[in-house]
């Protein structure tokens, strides 16, 4: 079975750190690009970040940037999300998916985890 | 960054109805949009992608279509489980957004 499990969200104090991990499983991990996408309590879904199947490739949503470094293990089929200087409005539940593309030019999420929950509050 | 604008943000229908919901770009994505589907505390669910495109084991009655700029997502004759919220996204520029999601809920 094709799957992704977030792990390592948690209650941190703004300013602080945390890391996310997305362990996969059922697929060729190294074969696809991943990203994170996070939902804010009760508000739509913001991507976040990307990143290609060697590392080679990386994007942020500009909120972000500066804070949070993406990375993957492909031996270990690990995605990871290293936040730093978190904010309260970081808050918010944290999905992994995996990325397709039938033909290089359009890409798509069709496989996401269940999410983390990341509250950054005092 | 493009910006990509629902509409309606909630709509209200009936089991049975068909319905249309918009999505428009600021500016030109080609045919790089995907709908997903959100039910409440559960992770999204992709539906279409390349505009177009249905994703394996989606029921037939979604469906999308456009290109450039306007995007529609149409669920023919709505069931039970249709009333949640459904979201685009535009994968064109190298940083991702979607739009502000519909709702919808039973009249």
């Amino acid at each position: 079975e094709v799957q992704l499990v977030e792990s390592g969200g948690g209650l941190v104090q703004p300013g602080g750190s945390l890391r996310l991990s997305c362990a996969a499983s059922g697929f060729t991990f190294s074969s696809y690009s991943m990203t994170w996408v996070r939902q804010a309590p009760g508000k739509g879904l913001e991507w976040v970040s990307y990143i290609s199947t060697s590392s080679d490739t990386i994007h942020y949503v500009d909120s972000v940037k500066g804070r949070f470094t993406i990375s993957r293990d492909n031996a270990k089929k690990s995605l990871s999300l290293q936040m730093n200087s978190l904010r309260a409005e970081d808050t918010a539940v944290y999905y992994c998916a995996r990325v397709s593309t039938p033909n290089y030019y359009n890409y798509y999420m069709d496989v996401w985890g269940k999410g983390t929950t990341v509250t950054v509050s005092s | 960054d493009i910006q990509m604008t629902q509409s309606p943000s909630s709509l209200s229908a009936s089991v049975g109805d068909r319905v249309t919901i918009t999505c428009r770009a600021s500016r030109s994505i080609s045919t790089n949009l995907n709908w997903y589907q959100q039910k409440p505390g559960k992770a999204p669910k992709l539906l279409i992608y390349a505009a177009s495109s249905l994703q394996s084991g989606v029921p037939s009655r979604f469906s999308g279509s456009g290109a450039g700029t306007d995007f529609t997502l149409t669920i023919n004759s709505l069931q039970p489980e249709d009333f949640v919220i459904y979201y685009c996204q535009q994968s064109y520029s190298t940083l991702w957004t979607f739009g502000q999601g519909t709702k919808v809920e039973i009249k």
